[in-house]
C-alpha cells in the first residue's frame, strides 16, 4: 500500500458544486504540502499546513490538516472549470521537509 | 519571469543513448531536486542538493548522475537510456536546507520518451 492515499482517484463534477479531496499519511505528519498540477505543465504550490488543526485558505480553496489522524482535506466550493487538474499532497515524513513523499494525484473534471 | 526552468520540454531519443536535462532556479534558493514521474503520475523523488553538494540520492540506478554546477544549476545526466526510463522529470528548488516550513517549487516538466 502506499504511504499517501489519496481519495477520490478522480471526481466529475458540475460546475458550481462542492467537492472534497483527502489524503492519509501512514506516517507521521510533520508538513503537508497540496500542488496542482495541470496537464502538460508542472506543479503549482497551492499551501502548505503544518500544525494540528490548521486550515488555510486561498480564494476558494480550503485545505485542512488532523494531526492525530494523520490526514489532510482539500475542499473546493463553487467549482470552476478553471480548478480542473490533478491535485497532489506530498508529505513530509521526516520533519524536514526536504524529501516529500507524495500520493497517486486526484484527477478534477469541472463540467459546465 | 519564470521561476524553474528545464530544457527541454521534451526529450526523445533512442534506447542506449546518453542525455542531459538542465534546471535552473532564478529565486535564489539553496536547494534543488530533481523528481520522477511514471505514467501513473506518481511522483518521486530522485535526488536533492543543497549548495551545490548532495543530500538525498534515493534507490536511482548509476545511470542517473546529477551535476550542479552552482546552486541556481541542477542538471540530470541519464547515461545508456532504456524503456523504463521514460517518464515526467520534475525539478524542484527550495529556500533553504530543508526546514520544517521548507516548499519546494517545481519546474514545468521535461517529458522523456525513450524508443
Amino acid at each position: 500500500s502506499q504511504e499517501l492515499e489519496q481519495s477520490p482517484q478522480s471526481l466529475i463534477v458540475q460546475e458550481g458544486k462542492n467537492l472534497t479531496i483527502n489524503c492519509t499519511s501512514s506516517k507521521t505528519l510533520y508538513g503537508l504540502y497540496w500542488y496542482k498540477q495541470k496537464y502538460g505543465e508542472g506543479l503549482i504550490f497551492l499551501m502548505m499546513l503544518q500544525k494540528g488543526g490548521e486550515e488555510k485558505s486561498h480564494e476558494k480553496i480550503t485545505a485542512k490538516l488532523d494531526e492525530k489522524k494523520q490526514q489532510s482535506s482539500l475542499h473546493i466550493t463553487a467549482s470552476q472549470p478553471s480548478h480542473a487538474g490533478i491535485y497532489l499532497c506530498g508529505a513530509d515524513n521526516t520533519g524536514t521537509a526536504s524529501k516529500l513523499t507524495f500520493g497517486t494525484g486526484t484527477r478534477l473534471q469541472v463540467t459546465l | 519571469d519564470t521561476a524553474v526552468s528545464q530544457t527541454p520540454k521534451y526529450l526523445v531519443t533512442q534506447m542506449g543513448n546518453d542525455k542531459s536535462i538542465k534546471c535552473e532556479q532564478n529565486l535564489g534558493h539553496d536547494t534543488m531536486y530533481w523528481y520522477k514521474q511514471d505514467s501513473k503520475k506518481f511522483l518521486k523523488i530522485m535526488f536533492s542538493y543543497n549548495n551545490k553538494e548532495l543530500i538525498i540520492n534515493e534507490t536511482v540506478p548509476n545511470r542517473f548522475s546529477p551535476k550542479s554546477p552552482d546552486k541556481a544549476h541542477l542538471n540530470l545526466h541519464i547515461n545508456s537510456l532504456e524503456l523504463g526510463d521514460s517518464a515526467v522529470y520534475f525539478c524542484a528548488s527550495s529556500p533553504g536546507e530543508g526546514g520544517g516550513t521548507d516548499t519546494q517549487y517545481f519546474g514545468p516538466g521535461t517529458r522523456l520518451t525513450v524508443l
